[in-house]
């Protein structure tokens, strides 16, 4: 059973909006990654987080390990972040994946 | 570096037809996976070897059989392809434990006729 759940499922935003992307998931996790995938269908990490917060550019990512939540920031929004952002947990020697965040950054 | 390669980019077979997916990877990584992606889905996993010699089964096994035939390479073979598995599917890497990021091939996008 999958069990990440993640919302919105489609976002649209004005260059320059400040982005968040929500993941949850019920059960215990090793960690918890975020992936970029481009309109041309590859697939990169951004993140993998265990606790905390961690930041890489415009980008942050958060976890609360109690809540069972991480969230995705984007600040100031760029036409070029627009992607599907897709979270996973990682639980044992599998990944369980996020039907995904489709974003959509205007100019 | 290569990092993940997958081949064929693109295959279109016909019902009843059998093919090969090749994975290869250059960063010494222990495990690997295979991965279908939907619409509307999400990733699923359908094989994934934690190391050389190892193959597991994931999520969605059903119709694949997968070698892992050195510490680089891993495959995933269609016996008899059903339109059901038209899909684009996934390889990926990692080194082995508890951390440690996945590293994704571009995919192969395959139709079953």
């Amino acid at each position: 059973k999958n069990e990440v759940e993640q919302s919105p499922q489609n976002l649209t935003a004005q260059e320059g909006e400040f982005i968040t992307i929500n993941c949850s998931y019920s059960v215990g996790i090793s960690a918890l990654h975020w992936l970029q995938q481009h309109p041309g269908g590859g697939i990169v990490s951004l993140f993998m987080l265990s606790s905390g917060k961690k930041k890489h550019g415009r980008l942050i990512a958060t976890i609360n390990i109690q809540e069972k939540h991480s969230s995705l920031h984007i600040t100031a929004s760029h036409p070029r972040d627009s992607a599907v952002y897709i979270c996973a947990r990682h639980t044992g020697n599998q990944f369980y994946f996020g039907t995904g965040t489709s974003l959509t950054v205007i100019p | 570096n290569a990092g993940v390669t997958q081949t064929p980019k693109f295959q279109v077979l016909k019902t009843g037809q059998s093919m090969t997916l090749q994975c290869a990877q250059d960063m010494n990584h222990n495990s690997m996976y295979w991965y279908r992606q939907d619409p509307g889905m999400g990733l699923r996993l359908i094989y994934y070897s934690a190391s050389e010699g190892t193959t597991d089964k994931g999520e969605v096994p059903n119709g694949y059989n997968v070698s892992r035939l050195n510490k680089r390479e891993f495959s995933l073979r269609l016996e008899s392809a059903a339109p059901s598995q038209t899909s684009v599917y996934f390889c990926a890497s990692k080194i082995s434990g508890m951390g440690g990021e996945q590293f994704f091939g571009p995919g192969t996008r395959l139709t079953v006729l």
